[in-house]
């Protein structure tokens, strides 16, 4: 079954520390792998894609990881601020030539000052 | 221009109200999609439209009815909802392209969304 599964299911962490959030897939055959931000209410924002071939992305604060043999990514944030307080959701696409991408639950995010 | 924009931002309406929700982007993208997403929820897609055709629909009551006039335009027709319908909709859009021979889809941008409450 495809799946995306992420942890943990939220985190508190304080200003200025470091994080990092978990996803493990199932999906097959794979494609890419996306991390997007979601503020409460509003629409996801995408911070990086990767595809098979990529083990490693950086977008500012925020750096991805991807091993496609253990099928796990990881978002690393560097030196939070309290507007990273938001879902981190991990979206896996399909290479099935489909448009069906599968979501993860996300991680609920604080930052406290 | 990466922006989808997505028209009103939030909407109350009866359930024997007939609306519509608005979605637009200029980049040019040719997929274009509607998710449905509850609080602390992943969204769940609801229609995927691929060249101005209809391609994907998650089996989604017809009382929601997607419509792609042009390739830069996305609406969602509202006709006798309930009051579970009440949700963030939102409203995305994707390069397709071809490689190998299969088609993909690149990162999909999204809309701020419309808040719906359904009375």
């Amino acid at each position: 079954k495809n799946q995306v599964e992420q942890s943990p299911q939220s985190l508190i962490i304080l200003e200025g520390k470091n994080c990092t959030l978990q996803c493990n897939y199932t999906v097959s055959p794979f494609s890419n792998l996306r991390w997007y931000k979601q503020d409460t209410g509003r629409g996801p924002v995408s911070l990086t894609i990767m595809t098979f071939s990529e083990n490693t992305k950086s977008n500012g604060r925020y750096t991805a990881t991807l091993d496609a043999d253990t099928k796990q990514s990881s978002l690393h944030i560097t030196a939070s601020q309290l507007s990273d307080s938001a879902s981190y959701i991990c979206v896996v696409g399909r290479n099935t030539g489909g448009f069906k991408t599968i979501f993860g639950a996300g991680t609920r995010l604080f930052v406290k000052a | 221009d990466t922006e989808v924009t997505q028209t009103p931002k939030h909407l109350v309406m009866g359930m024997t109200n007939k609306k519509s929700l608005k979605c637009e982007q200029h980049m040019g993208h040719r997929a274009m999609y509607w998710y449905k997403q509850k609080a602390k929820k992943p969204p769940e897609l609801m229609f995927v439209y691929s060249y101005e055709k209809l391609s994907i629909n998650e089996s989604v009551p017809s009382r929601f009815s997607p419509e792609c006039p042009n390739s830069s335009l996305l609406n969602l027709h509202l006709h006798a909802l309930q009051p579970e319908d009440s949700a963030l909709y939102l409203c995305a859009s994707s390069q397709v392209g071809l490689a190998g021979g299969r088609r993909f889809t690149d990162t999909q941008y999204f809309g701020p969304g419309t808040r719906l409450t359904v009375l």
